[in-house]
C-alpha cells in the first residue's frame, strides 16, 4: 500500500533560515516523489520531482529535496527562507503506475516565515 | 502559456441552485481533472477526462456533473448541492493522463448555503 506521512502540520522559521520539511512514504514499487506548493487562495503549483534519476532533486525558487531509500523519505529544504515562501506545502507519492489516481497526498504542512 | 483558469473564482450558491464552474488551459494538454479541497486537508481527485472523454470518475455523487466541451474546456455543472460540498474546486490539466506534472488552476470557492 501506498502512502505518505508529512511529520510536521506546522513549521515556523525567521526570514534567512534554512527550512526543513519532512516527509515519509511507503511504497511497494519504486515510487515517483513530488512536492506541491498552495500559496492561500491559490491553486498548487509543482516544486520539483524525482522519478529515479538523481537522488538529490533540485526544484524552483532555490528548493531542494534528497531522495533516500534506506530512510523512505523525501525531505523538502531551502537554505534561506524568504517571506514569500510562507504556504502550504505537500508531499506527494505514486504508487508505480501513472495515472492521476494513482498519487496519494499527504496531509500538508504549514510553513510560517516569521520577519 | 502555462496558465489553467477558473471561473468564477467565488461562488455562493443555495441548494436548489443551479449553476457551473469552467476550467480552461491552451498548453494542448489532452487530460484535465476537477479536484475538491477542504479547509486544511489535501486535494481529492474527482474527475479525470482524457482526450474528451470522462475516464475516472472517483465515485462522485451524481449532483456533481463533468463536461469536456473540446480539448481546452472542462466545466463542472452543480445541481442540488448539499452544505457539505462547500469547499475550494480545482482543476488541473496535463499533457496527458500518464503524465504526472499537472498544472493547476487558481480555484472556486464554492459556499453552498
Amino acid at each position: 500500500a501506498q502512502s505518505v506521512t508529512q511529520l510536521d502540520s506546522h513549521v515556523s522559521v525567521s526570514e534567512g533560515t534554512p527550512v526543513l520539511l519532512r516527509c515519509n512514504y511507503s511504497s511497494s514499487y519504486s515510487p515517483s516523489l513530488f512536492w506541491y506548493v498552495q500559496h492561500p487562495n491559490k491553486g498548487l503549483q509543482l516544486l520539483l520531482k524525482y522519478t529515479s534519476a538523481a537522488t538529490l532533486v533540485k526544484g524552483i525558487n532555490g528548493f531542494e529535496a534528497e531522495f533516500k531509500k534506506s530512510e523512505t523519505s523525501f525531505h523538502l529544504t531551502k537554505p534561506s527562507a524568504h517571506m514569500s515562501d510562507a504556504a502550504e506545502y505537500f508531499c506527494v507519492v505514486s504508487d508505480g503506475q501513472t495515472g492521476a489516481n494513482n498519487l496519494f497526498f499527504g496531509t500538508g504542512t504549514r510553513l510560517t516565515v516569521i520577519p | 502559456d502555462t496558465e489553467v483558469t477558473q471561473t468564477p473564482k467565488h461562488l455562493v450558491m443555495g441548494m436548489t441552485n443551479k449553476k457551473s464552474l469552467k476550467c480552461e488551459q491552451h498548453m494542448g494538454h489532452r487530460a484535465m481533472y476537477w479536484y475538491k479541497q477542504k479547509a486544511k486537508k489535501p486535494p481529492e481527485l474527482m474527475f479525470v477526462y482524457s482526450y474528451e472523454k470522462l475516464s475516472i470518475n472517483e465515485s462522485v455523487p451524481s449532483r456533481f456533473s463533468p463536461e469536456c466541451p473540446n480539448s481546452s474546456l472542462l466545466n463542472l455543472h452543480l445541481h442540488a448541492l448539499q452544505p457539505e460540498d462547500s469547499a475550494l474546486y480545482l482543476c488541473a490539466s496535463s499533457q496527458t493522463d500518464a503524465t504526472y506534472e499537472q498544472y493547476f488552476g487558481p480555484g472556486t470557492r464554492l459556499t453552498v448555503t
